[in-house]
């Protein structure tokens, strides 16, 4: 059983289209986080989320991106206006504290047209 | 900064064969851990091991064995009689004591064949 589950498992999309990437997790954990992986490449950190906001973000993680708890369980991930250079996996990773063992959602795979 | 590196792209084996896959890691902070995680073909990452920096006992985890030395900034994780399941990409990364943010090696492709 996954500590943390994404949908959609894959999407696709046309450029220019705003796209929702959503994690739940199965338990009540603390820090949130996004990471991606372009095809054949390593895994990128985007971001982390902490009580409500923000607390770190990379490079990566400009303009387009945001991220939000709507209802206190979900965790979004949300994508403006999709590049095509945005095609990735997008993985979701919780933990309960800071220094935590992280676990890994199943990806989300986001393919842009 | 961080920096990972695994310097193996891809290693081919036998079945039965012992495998290492080799990870050197750079930071300037006295305090990290370091990460190993396996992502099979279907492409979940799964998590296998966190070791922190002040912890340098090898572990031991059925035929998984892991090997960190400090002297030489390497954290490398060995495959003992491996089998055609234990084929996947193995990304080892390391964070810093402030937050989770990991910092993942390019990874190394593992190809069992029986």
């Amino acid at each position: 059983e996954p500590e943390v589950t994404q949908t959609p498992s894959h999407q696709v999309t046309q450029m220019g289209q705003e796209v929702i990437l959503r994690c739940v997790p199965i338990s009540n954990h603390l820090y949130f986080y996004w990471y991606r992986q372009i095809l054949g490449q390593k895994v990128e950190f985007l971001v982390s989320f902490y009580n409500n906001e923000i607390s770190e973000k990379s490079e990566i993680f400009d303009d387009q991106f945001s991220v939000e708890r709507p209802d206190g369980s979900n965790f979004t991930l949300k994508i403006r206006s999709t590049k095509l250079e945005d095609s990735a996996m997008y993985f979701c990773a919780i933990s309960d504290r800071a220094l935590g063992e992280l676990f890994f959602g199943e990806g989300s795979r986001l393919t842009v047209l | 900064a961080q920096k990972v590196t695994q310097a193996q792209t891809e290693i081919s084996v036998v079945e039965k064969e012992d495998v290492t896959l080799d990870c050197v890691y750079e930071t300037r902070d006295t305090t990290y851990y370091l990460f190993w995680y396996k992502q099979p073909p279907s492409g979940e990452l799964v998590f296998l091991i966190r070791r922190n920096s002040f912890d340098e006992q090898n572990e031991i985890s059925g035929r998984y064995s892991w090997n960190f030395q400090k002297s030489t900034s390497s954290f490398n994780f060995t495959i003992t009689a491996s089998q055609v399941v234990d084929s996947a990409v193995y990304f080892c990364a390391l964070s810093v004591e402030y937050g989770n943010k990991l910092v993942f090696g390019a990874g190394t492709i593992l190809r069992v064949k029986s």
